[in-house]
């Protein structure tokens, strides 16, 4: 167990519609990424928050948005949902000296 | 291209045999290289890591990069079928926010059968 908790596991809803993924960090970790899974582009860097503020953007969408909140834990809201955003996302969390990184077991996203 | 290339496989190997995993990236900028093992319906977790070229071992794990080949390797000797998994290798930048920005391999699925 890593110690990084992800909820829900698993979630199904309709395009155009908007969800909120959650996580909680290892406990003492300030840093919360979060990543996307897909079949076509594996594993892909999202966004990074430290200690409550935004660190470094990948590859997220306007439509995706992040926050990390003051007891440090983090949301991924996705809204305007497309069926190409059906994919696994994952938190991870790392102390102040960013490695190693230690990830959750997922949300998997279903949007129909 | 993608900045790291790894074949997906699927590899299918009996019980005992020695495994190879490979991968290249073409980042120059990249310092730490890393393999991360995901079972089904699980998160990936770190296996080991390099920083810059050479090797690095532990127990029936070898992991080696080579910066002027951009080549990175990982290799299981006797393997199990506890195993079986997907194996990622992935790697980043060094200092600042480099160091979560991780870019991953696709993936090799990796059987082994008793």
């Amino acid at each position: 167990d890593s110690g990084v908790t992800q909820t829900p596991k698993h979630l199904i809803t309709a395009t155009g519609q908007r969800v909120t993924l959650r996580c909680s960090p290892r406990s003492g970790d300030l840093s919360v990424y979060w990543y996307q899974q897909s079949l076509d582009q594996g594993l892909q860097f999202l966004i990074q928050y430290y200690n409550g503020e935004e660190r470094a953007k990948g590859n997220i969408l306007e439509r995706f948005s992040a926050q990390q909140f003051p007891d440090l834990h983090s949301e991924l809201n996705l809204s305007s949902l497309e069926l190409g955003d059906s994919a696994l996302y994952f938190c991870a969390s790392s102390d102040s000296s960013g490695f190693p990184l230690h990830f959750g077991n997922g949300t998997r996203l279903t949007v129909t | 291209q993608k900045e790291v290339e790894q074949d997906p496989g699927p590899l299918s190997v009996p019980e005992g045999a020695i495994v190879s995993l490979n991968c290249t990236y073409s980042n120059s900028a990249f310092q730490y290289f890393m393999w991360y093992r995901q079972y089904s319906r699980k998160g990936p977790e770190l296996l080991m890591y390099t920083y810059s070229s050479g090797n690095k071992e532990d127990g029936r794990f070898t992991a080696q990069v080579d910066k002027s080949s951009k080549y990175i390797s990982l290799f299981i000797r006797d393997s199990q079928p506890s195993d079986s998994a997907t194996y990622l290798c992935a790697s980043n930048g060094a200092g600042g926010t480099s160091y979560g920005k991780l870019t991953f391999g696709q993936g090799t699925i990796l059987t082994v059968h008793p």
